[in-house]
């Protein structure tokens, strides 16, 4: 089944630690994979996808398909990263296409 | 410009009573969403819509739930009798098309509250 894993529900770290989201997913097809995030009072939105390769807000994500991962990783967390991040996968099924989110993780940046 | 829109921003609701959810997408994206943002359980996908085809109904999770999209623009989500385990943020969001890598633009959801 396709599933994605995101075994942290809160990650607290300190301002200029290096920060890393967890992100596990199953799918026995090619997996297209995204960040999206989650600021206090604001909608949804994409952070990265994995396609693009980017980096954003010093954001990075690198797709590891023998461990099936995907993890969120940021060499120095600044505060105004506090927020809730969700790992997604998009499937691909009878022609057509979903989103699968995970349970999500909420970074907490100590000052 | 306008993004994607969605109303009421909260509804209080009775048990056994039957609520709409409405969704107005970015105009001309032809990929419409809806989710179920629970405390604890992410999000959690309900139906998607695109284009003409049939949608994916797959993620409802009774036959209380139904959804349509009229027009291919704006979109209903009508839950029957509500019960207390239907309270929840409902949030849809649009893309401009289905490719599978494309972007989701979120709306601000729906707080719903079943008494």
């Amino acid at each position: 089944a396709q599933r994605v894993t995101q075994p942290e529900k809160l990650l607290s770290v300190f301002k200029g630690a290096p920060v890393e989201l967890k992100c596990n997913y199953s799918y026995s097809g090619s997996p297209e994979l995204f960040w999206y995030v989650q600021y206090s009072r604001q909608r949804l939105q994409l952070l990265l996808r994995h396609i693009s390769r980017e980096s954003i807000k010093g954001f990075t994500a690198d797709l590891n398909k023998g461990e099936t991962s995907f993890h969120l990783k940021k060499p120095f967390a600044q505060e105004e990263d506090s927020a809730m991040y969700y790992c997604a996968l998009s499937v691909h099924t009878s022609g057509t296409y979903k989103y699968i989110f995970g349970t999500g993780t909420r970074l907490k940046v100590l000052a | 410009g306008a993004g994607v829109s969605q109303s009421p921003s909260n509804k209080v609701t009775e048990k056994g009573k039957d609520v709409e959810l409405r969704c107005d997408p970015i105009s001309g994206h032809t990929a419409l969403y809806w989710y179920r943002q629970s405390l604890g359980q992410g999000l959690e996908f309900l139906i998607y819509f695109q284009g003409n085809s049939a949608p994916d109904k797959s993620g409802l999770p009774s036959d209380r739930f139904s959804a349509e999209r009229t027009g291919g623009s704006v979109s209903t989500l009508t839950i029957q009798r509500t019960q207390q385990e239907d309270s929840a943020v409902y949030l849809c969001a649009s893309s401009f098309r289905d490719t599978g890598a494309g972007e989701q633009y979120f709306g601000p959801g729906t707080r719903l509250t079943v008494t």
